[in-house]
């Protein structure tokens, strides 16, 4: 089945380092990746969405690549702020309407 | 738009009573999952529904757990004689057939589930 693996459980920096998040997928075909993150008390919210068709995908300063060939999928932030402490989940979607399969997540505390 | 709503934030129940948690789901989308979070499994995939139909149950426990979609606007999931295991935050999510969203999982805020 799919797979998604997180080996960064917790991540802990200072404001204005640079983040590296990195996730590695097993699947049988090339799926669409995602970045969620989720906030004390509430759900997973989307961050980012790539796909085979882009390979790169970047918001509110976040930026994720996709590695078709090592099938690892990374997440960076060249200056991170204390806002941006939360959990950090990749997941994958192996094709339209299906489920999302999700690592276990990186906690990433910024100190101010 | 609300965003997808779940029912009740926190519910406590006693070893072998019944929960049901409630979901409903963001206007105009055709999917609807549900998902169980704890520190120790992380985000587990449970069950979904395409336009209202069970499509993948393949998560569920197959004794105690049911899961229902009556019409478009909500989704129950049942959890009968309720064990200390089942405690952990249960999610709903949304997501819609169409352009950019296609594949987007929208979240609600959850329902923390404890069994004393």
């Amino acid at each position: 089945g799919d797979s998604v693996t997180q080996k960064q459980g917790q991540v802990t920096l200072s404001e204005d380092d640079f983040l590296f998040i990195n996730c590695t997928y097993s699947t049988t075909t090339y799926p669409t990746l995602f970045w969620y993150v989720q906030y004390p008390g509430q759900g997973p919210q989307l961050l980012l969405k790539v796909t085979t068709a882009n390979n790169k995908g970047i918001s509110r300063g976040f930026e994720a690549t996709y590695d078709k060939g090592t099938t690892s999928f990374h997440l960076q932030k060249a200056s991170v702020q204390e806002s941006d402490s939360a959990v950090y989940f990749c997941a994958l979607s192996r094709n339209m309407g299906y489920k999302l399969t999700f690592g276990t997540g990186t906690s990433l505390l910024v100190d101010p | 738009n609300a965003g997808v709503i779940q029912t009740p934030r926190h519910k406590v129940t006693g070893k072998g009573q019944e929960a049901t948690l409630w979901c409903e789901p963001i206007s105009g989308h055709s999917a609807v999952f549900w998902y169980r979070q704890t520190i120790v499994q992380g985000l587990e995939f449970l069950t979904y529904f395409r336009n209202q139909a069970p499509i993948d149950d393949s998560g569920m426990p197959k004794e105690r757990f049911s899961a229902q979609m009556p019409n478009q606007s909500h989704s129950t999931l049942k959890i009968q004689s309720t064990q200390p295991q089942d405690s952990a935050v249960y999610l709903c999510a949304s997501s819609s057939d169409w352009g950019y969203s296609a594949e987007t999982l929208y979240f609600g805020s959850g329902t923390r589930l404890t069994v004393l």
